[in-house]
């Protein structure tokens, strides 16, 4: 069984402060998923990463998948209180299921 | 386009009862997913359908849950003789084709079992 562990668990923090967020596996991904999920609401896809070393940005999202595709991460620049909720990395391993991490919660505070 | 659509939203049992929660993929999807959500817990995958198939039920528990996708209509989980611990949020995803990462998530239905 392939496991997924976000980091941090919960993090709270100032608007207009700057954040990562971690995705780490001991197992390769042949591709990798993060979604945000509000409260009461189903899971949305921000972005998949697939390549190697590669880095994705969506406006104050920056995504990178480690150059041996077993970790990524997320950074947020300057977030904003629309930034709050579950951020869940989600790994598809070989032609597998895709298998979902714990979540990091994420508030920011106005 | 509209997107994932599931009913209830939420629903509400008593041990014992049935529960039928229904999921409309994405326009031109063929492939639909089922995961289940605990309260502070990431999503648990259950089973894999493409229309009149079962493709993986690795994450079904043995007994009192089933699935199907019709040829026509919604994919239906059917949870028999619900119990307290059946209590979760249950989403459907829906693919367009086998490339199982590209996955877009319904609602959830919220299931309370009393």
């Amino acid at each position: 069984t392939q496991l997924l562990e976000q980091s941090p668990q919960f993090l709270s923090i100032q608007e207009g402060e700057n954040l990562t967020v971690y995705c780490n596996s001991s197992s390769v991904f042949s591709s990798l998923q993060w979604y945000r999920q509000e409260p009461g609401e189903g899971p949305v896809l921000l972005v998949t990463v697939v390549t190697g070393g590669e880095v994705k940005k969506l406006k104050r999202l920056t995504f990178q998948f480690g150059d041996a595709r077993k970790d990524s991460s997320l950074h947020i620049t300057a977030a904003q209180p629309g930034d709050t909720g579950l951020y869940l990395c989600a790994g598809l391993f070989g032609n597998e299921k895709l298998t979902f991490g714990t979540g990091t919660r994420l508030t920011i505070i106005p | 386009n509209a997107g994932v659509m599931q009913n209830p939203r939420h629903l509400v049992r008593r041990r014992g009862q049935e529960a039928r929660l229904r999921c409309s993929p994405m326009k031109g999807h063929s492939h639909v997913y089922w995961y289940r959500q605990l309260p502070e817990e990431g999503l648990k995958f259950m089973v894999y359908l493409q229309k009149e198939n079962i493709i993986d039920e690795s994450g079904m528990p043995k007994e009192r849950f089933s699935a199907e996708f019709p040829k026509e209509g919604p994919s239906i989980l059917r949870i028999q003789q619900v119990v307290r611990g059946d209590s979760a949020a249950y989403f459907c995803a829906s693919s367009p084709s086998s490339r199982t990462y590209e996955q877009y998530f319904g609602p959830g239905t919220r299931l309370t079992v009393t």
